[in-house]
């Protein structure tokens, strides 16, 4: 089953409205990230965190806030939401030690903002 | 900090042919490289990974060499099929990233029959 799940799958928002993205890892990673992913960009890191309670900036913060209740879930909060932060968002878990950094990514979620 | 450079953006092969993605990078302490594949629609998966120095990793059709005197990291596809049609992504662990994977911009690959 599904290590990195993410709801909701898909969202539409109205300019200026407050938009939830949750993530749900069952991976026991330390690590979480978030990325939007648009054309000709590739994918750009928002957030992640090292753990419950923490939270870091990305290359791509302005705009977003994250928070990282326990170590399953991470969420990412865009409080006055704008047309540019219409993307499909991914959310990964990732290890530390070992193997690393590798990432595995959730779904995706399709976000537009009109 | 790191950077990572994908070529090319675009590739397009007929069924059979081989197909070559690289991926240079800046910084000489990365440590760790991944490829991900991302078919249409879809998340990213992990494809292939490689750690040590001009190695060769060979899995699903695919073989990775890394040069890390060159800093060049390549996806090489012996015999493309339709089911590789898909955008494949670099990625890169460094330590002047910390714990997150540096990503280059992608390669939209196409096989066609």
């Amino acid at each position: 089953e599904a290590a990195v799940t993410q709801s909701p799958r898909n969202k539409v928002a109205v300019t200026g409205g407050k938009v939830t993205l949750s993530c749900n890892q069952t991976n026991n990673h330390n690590n979480m990230y978030w990325y939007r992913q648009d054309t000709g960009h590739g994918l750009r890191l928002i957030h992640y965190s090292y753990g419950a309670g923490s939270t870091e900036k990305g290359d791509i913060p302005d705009g977003y806030k994250a928070s990282r209740p326990s170590q399953e879930n991470f969420s990412l909060i865009l409080e006055l939401a704008t047309p540019s932060q219409t993307s499909v968002y991914f959310c990964a878990s990732g290890v530390q030690g070992g193997s690393s950094y590798e990432q595995y990514f959730g779904p995706g979620t399709r976000l537009t903002v009109l | 900090g790191e950077q990572v450079e994908q070529r090319p953006p675009h590739l397009s092969v007929r069924e059979g042919d081989s197909a070559v993605i690289t991926c240079t990078y800046t910084d000489p302490n990365s440590y760790y490289f991944f490829w991900y594949k991302q078919e249409p629609g879809a998340s990213l998966q992990l494809l292939m990974k490689v750690f040590s120095s001009t190695e060769i990793n060979e899995g699903q059709g695919f073989t990775v060499l890394l040069n890390k005197k060159d800093k060049r990291l390549s996806l090489n596809l012996t015999a493309a099929h339709p089911g590789d049609s898909a955008a494949y992504f670099c990625a890169v662990s460094a330590t002047s990233s910390g714990q997150k994977l540096v990503f280059g911009q992608g390669t939209i690959l196409k096989v066609y029959l």
